[in-house]
C-alpha cells in the first residue's frame, strides 16, 4: 500500500519568512495529494490540493508543487503569519476511492 | 450548513470495557471515513463506507474494532474490550462521493482515554 513520509516534523520560522514542508510517496498510482491544516484542538481542514496532471498550484500565500517522477510534493507558505501556526499534514491517495494515507505531520510555529 | 459532528467529544473508559463512538456526516455525503490519530502522529485510516457498505475494512487494527452505518447517514465505531493502546483521537470524515479527489470534511473527533 501507499506510504507517505513527511519532513520536517517541526519547523520554526519568523513572521514574514517562507516555510516549506516536503512529502514523498511510494505508490506511483497515487494521483491526488491534499494538504490539511490542524490548529490546536481543532479538526483538520483542507487548505490546498493537487492532482497528478499538474505540477504546481497556487492559492494566495500557499502553493503546492508535485514531482511525479521523483514521487514527492511540497507545500510552500510565503509571508508567514502567526495564525499560520498549526500542524500540517500531507496525504496521498486516489488509486481507487477516497482512502488517504497521511504523513506524520509538521508542527509549524511562526514567531511574531 | 451543519458540518460533521461526533459524539461524545471525550470518553474515558476502563480497560476491558466496550465503547461506541458516533459520527453524523454532512447531509447528502455518501462516503464516510474513520481515522485514528494517536498523540503526535498522523491520521491512520481505519474503515471507509460508501452508503451503508464498507468496501474497505483493511485499516481496522484488530477484530475488537467494528463499524456500521445505517440509512446512509450515521456511523458507529465500536471498540470491544478496550486496551490502553486504543487511546487516541478518533476522527470521522465525510465526502460528497467516494471519488478520491472529493474533499473530505472532518468532524471534531472523539478523544478516547483507556485507563
Amino acid at each position: 500500500g501507499e506510504n507517505v513520509e513527511q519532513h520536517p516534523s517541526t519547523l520554526s520560522v519568523q513572521e514574514g519568512d517562507s516555510a516549506v514542508i516536503k512529502c514523498t510517496y511510494s505508490d506511483s498510482a497515487s494521483n491526488y495529494f491534499p494538504w490539511y491544516k490542524q490548529e490546536l484542538g481543532k479538526r483538520p481542514q483542507l487548505i490546498i490540493d493537487i492532482r497528478s496532471n499538474v505540477g504546481e498550484k497556487k492559492d494566495q500565500r500557499i502553493a503546492v508543487t508535485l514531482n511525479k517522477t521523483a514521487k514527492h510534493f511540497s507545500l510552500h507558505i510565503t509571508e508567514t503569519q502567526p495564525e499560520d501556526s498549526a500542524v500540517y499534514f500531507c496525504a496521498g491517495g486516489g488509486t481507487s476511492y477516497g482512502k488517504l494515507t497521511f504523513g506524520q505531520g509538521t508542527i509549524l510555529t511562526v514567531h511574531p | 450548513g451543519a458540518g460533521v459532528s461526533q459524539s461524545p467529544s471525550n470518553k474515558v473508559t476502563e480497560k476491558g470495557k466496550d465503547v461506541e463512538l458516533r459520527c453524523d456526516p454532512i447531509s447528502g455525503h455518501t462516503a464516510l471515513y474513520w481515522y485514528r490519530q494517536s498523540l503526535g502522529q498522523g491520521l491512520e485510516f481505519l474503515i471507509y463506507f460508501q452508503g451503508n457498505s464498507a468496501p474497505d475494512k483493511s485499516g481496522l487494527p484488530s477484530d475488537r474494532f467494528s463499524a456500521e452505518r445505517t440509512g446512509g447517514s450515521v456511523s458507529t465505531l465500536t471498540i470491544q474490550r478496550t486496551q490502553q493502546e486504543d487511546s487516541a483521537v478518533y476522527l470521522c470524515a465525510s465526502s460528497l462521493d467516494s471519488r478520491a479527489d472529493y474533499e473530505q470534511y472532518f468532524g471534531p473527533g472523539t478523544r478516547l482515554t483507556v485507563t
